[in-house]
């Protein structure tokens, strides 16, 4: 079946340093992919999406490109701040029956 | 984005208890309905899916007589933990998918039970 498969973690970065969080996919079709953001207590936030190969989703900086030919969707992020100190997750969606399947989670810590 | 709202966001009860979670989506109509359960540090797993008017379908391992699922109207689901139990303990989260809403979350609920 489709999966996810994330970079783990846990990330810690310095302010204003360079982010990438990796993720690959298995999909027998044309999934639709996702990066949500979780704070501590709260639901999931979708950051950026993308549902087709080479579209890029961007959000607060943050960016990532659906690659079919590597199956990856890595989110980057030029200049980390202490607010985006969270727990990420890559995601991605079956288009015929919505399913959606997350990856483990990679939880970022940014210090000043 | 598409509004939903989860409600309550967090609930203590007591063992042998019953809870109910509301999932409603204010902008759209569900047609399917995701719920989710949240361990700590760990990833969504999918309990169930419903589809509007029908009966839940639950992933194996969750039982359909202790988290009773009810999608009856477009806008609103409800999870209901009964004879609630402290490993039922856990954040659960809904997912109302309908038209090209698929990708907004509920913001949560945080169930304690002592």
């Amino acid at each position: 079946g489709d999966s996810v498969t994330q970079m783990e973690g846990p990330v810690t970065l310095s302010e204003e340093a360079f982010l990438t969080i990796n993720c690959t996919y298995t999909a027998t079709g044309y999934p639709s992919l996702f990066w949500y953001v979780q704070y501590p207590g709260e639901g999931l936030q979708l950051l950026l999406k993308a549902t087709k190969a080479d579209d890029k989703g961007s959000n607060k900086g943050f960016e990532a490109t659906y690659r079919k030919e590597t199956t990856s969707f890595h989110l980057e992020k030029g200049s980390v701040q202490v607010s985006d100190s969270a727990v990420y997750f890559c995601a991605l969606s079956d288009r015929g029956n919505n399913d959606m399947r997350f990856g483990a989670g990679t939880r970022l810590t940014v210090k000043p | 984005g598409a509004v939903v709202s989860q409600h309550p966001s967090w609930v203590i009860c007591k063992s042998g208890t019953s809870v109910k979670i509301e999932c409603r989506s204010l902008d759209f109509q569900a047609t399917t309905m995701f719920w989710y359960r949240q361990f700590p540090k760990q990833s969504l797993m999918l309990m169930a899916t419903s589809n509007e008017g029908s009966k839940a379908t639950y992933e194996q391992g969750v039982e359909k007589d202790k988290f009773l699922i009810n999608h009856a109207s477009l806008t609103l689901s409800t999870l209901t933990v009964t004879s609630a139990h402290p490993e039922d303990s856990s954040f659960y989260i809904c997912r109302p998918v309908g038209g090209n809403t698929e990708a907004f979350f509920g913001q949560g609920t945080r169930l304690t039970v002592v």
